[in-house]
């Protein structure tokens, strides 16, 4: 089935550590999205890609890392840097060019540091 | 700059009465399209409805509805004949076709439908 993948579901990490969240997709998608979503809020852009080997930052990018070197990948990395990492993460695509499309969400990544 | 308010934090509706979500955009720009998405307790978000701003046609789709009303810049979305399945947190957001293919998000709405 086509569809967008997050793994793990469920991630702790210890501070000053980094972790790396993965996202895979088989949507032929050219475009994909991370964003982050704290408790009653809303979803923030952390990183975009429209197409391989090209990424540009979101509103909040400060510590976070990404790449895009297969069009079906776009893992993210939280790195020791971000000062506020507990949250939860969604990874999306979506057809680029125009007109814009609907973007698809995968199931989410819950970042705990502990 | 883009924005998207969802101003009703949350709401509680009683199984089978109608509901009305609201959603104000702000955009400099003449092309952009508006979207609804659903994100049940599991998470995912899932896409309801895309709007371009060039139709203002209302749209029904079953028990919901959406009025999109460019000279108050506002994309509104009504459930009716509510049913518990309908609580989540719902989501208006909008893309400017300068940005790309980004989608701003607005605060959301969570919305609980008791029995």
């Amino acid at each position: 089935d086509g569809g967008i993948t997050q793994s793990p579901k469920y991630l702790f990490r210890k501070e000053g550590q980094n972790v790396t969240l993965s996202c895979e997709q088989n949507l032929n998608h050219d475009a994909m999205y991370w964003y982050r979503q704290d408790p009653g809020q809303g979803l923030r852009l952390i990183y975009y890609s429209q197409i391989v080997n090209d990424f540009q930052k979101g509103d909040i990018a400060e510590g976070y890392s990404v790449s895009r070197e297969k069009k079906e990948s776009f893992p993210l990395t939280v790195t020791s840097a971000q000062k506020n990492p507990t949250a939860f993460y969604l990874c999306a695509s979506s057809m680029a060019g125009q007109p814009t499309t609907e973007a698809f969400f995968g199931q989410g990544t819950r970042l705990t540091v502990v | 700059a883009q924005k998207v308010t969802q101003a009703q934090t949350e709401i509680s509706v009683v199984e089978k009465e109608d509901v009305t979500l609201d959603c104000v955009y702000e955009t400099r720009d003449t092309t952009y399209y508006l979207f609804w998405y659903k994100q049940p307790p599991s998470g995912e978000l899932v896409f309801l409805i895309r709007r371009n701003s060039f139709d203002e046609q209302n749209e029904i789709s079953g028990r919901y509805s959406w009025n999109f009303q460019k000279s108050t810049s506002s994309f509104n979305f009504t459930i009716t004949a509510s049913q518990v399945v309908d609580s989540a947190v719902y989501f208006c957001a909008l893309s400017e076709t300068r940005r790309g293919q980004n989608f701003v998000f607005g605060p959301g709405t969570r919305l609980s439908v008791l029995p």
